[in-house]
């Protein structure tokens, strides 16, 4: 079965410090996405990616995140100068014709 | 605005002790409502989409079903390996992504 693939699977950065976020999206799909999820809360919807733009954001994507398609296969989301409340796991997702398929994530650990 | 509230948070089962898992939601315009499950420090497994109040869709033990205002899974003589968090998410609008509850954490004891 296809699978949305996010390196790495776990990354500690400090404050401030510039963070890449990487995803490998399935083949053939048009939408991508990235969610958040901090400890023990719920997924949130951060941003939506379609045709090589974006086409939906949500409040918490704000100028600290960009994302990019830089080739046919990767997608990423670039955090520029990471806050302490950024701490989270971070989802891609890709949207097939029954659903949304997610990647296993990237635990993001600010110190 | 939009809401999705899953009850319970949590929940314990004995194997095969059968229960439901609630998804009430108010939202406008659903355009699709999704289960996940999502097991510690994974991300979301897709199960099912249910786009139509009366729409009912079943895989192995559990069983999805939606109204117009919210929806169950059913889950059937669960097992140790159904342990995990379910999640409600929906589409409504004019949006492509998704809204998520806050999940029910299942825990199945043998």
């Amino acid at each position: 079965e296809p699978e949305v693939t996010q390196t790495p699977s776990h990354q500690v950065t400090q404050m401030g410090q510039e963070v890449i976020l990487r995803c490998v999206p399935i083949s053939n799909h048009l939408y991508f996405y990235w969610y958040r999820q901090i400890l023990g809360q719920k997924v949130e919807f951060l941003v939506s990616f379609y045709n090589n733009e974006i086409s939906e954001k949500s409040e918490i994507f704000d100028d600290q995140f960009s994302v990019e398609r830089p080739d046919g296969s990767n997608f990423t989301l670039k955090i520029r100068s990471t806050k302490l409340e950024d701490s989270a796991m971070y989802f891609c997702a890709s949207l097939q014709d029954y659903g949304y398929t997610f990647g296993s994530g990237t635990r993001l650990t600010v110190v | 605005e939009d809401q999705v509230t899953q009850s319970p948070e949590a929940l314990r089962l004995q194997e095969g002790e059968s229960s439901s898992l609630n998804c009430s939601y108010t939202v406008s315009g659903l355009r699709g409502l999704f289960w996940y499950r999502q097991d510690p420090g994974k991300g979301p497994e897709f199960l099912f989409t249910l786009y139509s109040a009366g729409e009912e869709k079943e895989k192995e033990r559990l069983k999805a079903t939606l109204t117009k205002k919210e929806s169950f899974l059913h889950i059937t003589a669960p097992k140790p390996e159904d342990s995990a968090t379910y999640l409600c998410a929906v589409q409504a609008g004019g949006a492509n992504n998704l809204f998520f509850g806050t999940g029910t954490r299942l825990t199945v004891i043998p």
